[in-house]
């Protein structure tokens, strides 16, 4: 069965205190790794798309990574407004998105 | 602004009542998305349109009736729904459900609450 595993469920951190958030997946015939971020009251918002182990990308201070069995979320000298939810989901054979439960993020100043 | 509008922001509704969730895409998409999200779990896929054409129910209860007129628009048909039918609803659109998977784009989404 595809599944994703998100961890830890909840972080916080002190403002410019880097840290990483992982996922673990199982899906059959992985067509792309995708993150999210979910802010309270709105719906998830598109940040990166992963299609191959070894590939990153970046956007200001998150760098995203995938192996073949899990991706990471790297925050670097994060801020308060950095704190949401990071959701991430594996697309799988038929088009679908499996998703993890997330990762609470909280950034204090 | 995500390109994807979902009406209304919040519902309260009687068990017995019938009321529809409205999803409206202004990005050029052809796949439309509704996804169920409660508390403490994944979010959960229910259905799946491409090109108009429903290509994916996931043993959805029959409470629960989707329509999708063109590739712009999607509505969620509620009725007779039960209290654990309480959560927010999205929705969101992708340029189509190809081979290669590409992101979906989400609506703020429905706050549903059954009395």
């Amino acid at each position: 069965e595809d599944q994703v595993t998100q961890s830890p469920e909840a972080l916080r951190l002190q403002e410019g205190e880097s840290s990483s958030l992982n996922c673990s997946y199982t899906v059959s015939g992985l067509r792309g790794l995708f993150w999210y971020r979910q802010d309270p009251g709105k719906g998830p918002e598109f940040l990166f798309t992963l299609y191959s182990a070894g590939e990153e990308k970046e956007k200001e201070r998150l760098k995203a990574t995938l192996t073949k069995k899990e991706s990471f979320l790297h925050i670097t000298a994060p801020k308060p407004e950095d704190s949401a939810t990071y959701l991430c989901a594996g697309g799988g054979s038929q088009g679908n998105l499996i998703f993890g439960k997330g990762t609470k993020l909280s950034v204090k100043p | 602004e995500t390109g994807v509008t979902q009406t209304p922001r919040h519902l309260v509704m009687g068990m017995t009542n019938k009321k529809s969730l409205k999803c409206e895409q202004h990005l050029g998409h052809n796949a439309m998305y509704w996804y169920k999200q409660s508390a403490k779990k994944p979010l959960e896929l229910m259905f799946v349109y491409n090109f108009k054409e429903q290509t994916e129910n996931n043993s959805v209860p029959s409470r629960f009736s989707p329509e999708c007129p063109n590739s712009s628009h999607l509505f969620l048909h509620l009725h007779t729904l039960q209290p654990e039918d309480s959560a927010l609803y999205l929705c969101a659109s992708s340029l189509s459900t190809g081979n290669s998977n590409q992101p979906q784009h989400f609506g703020d989404g429905t706050r549903l609450s059954i009395l």
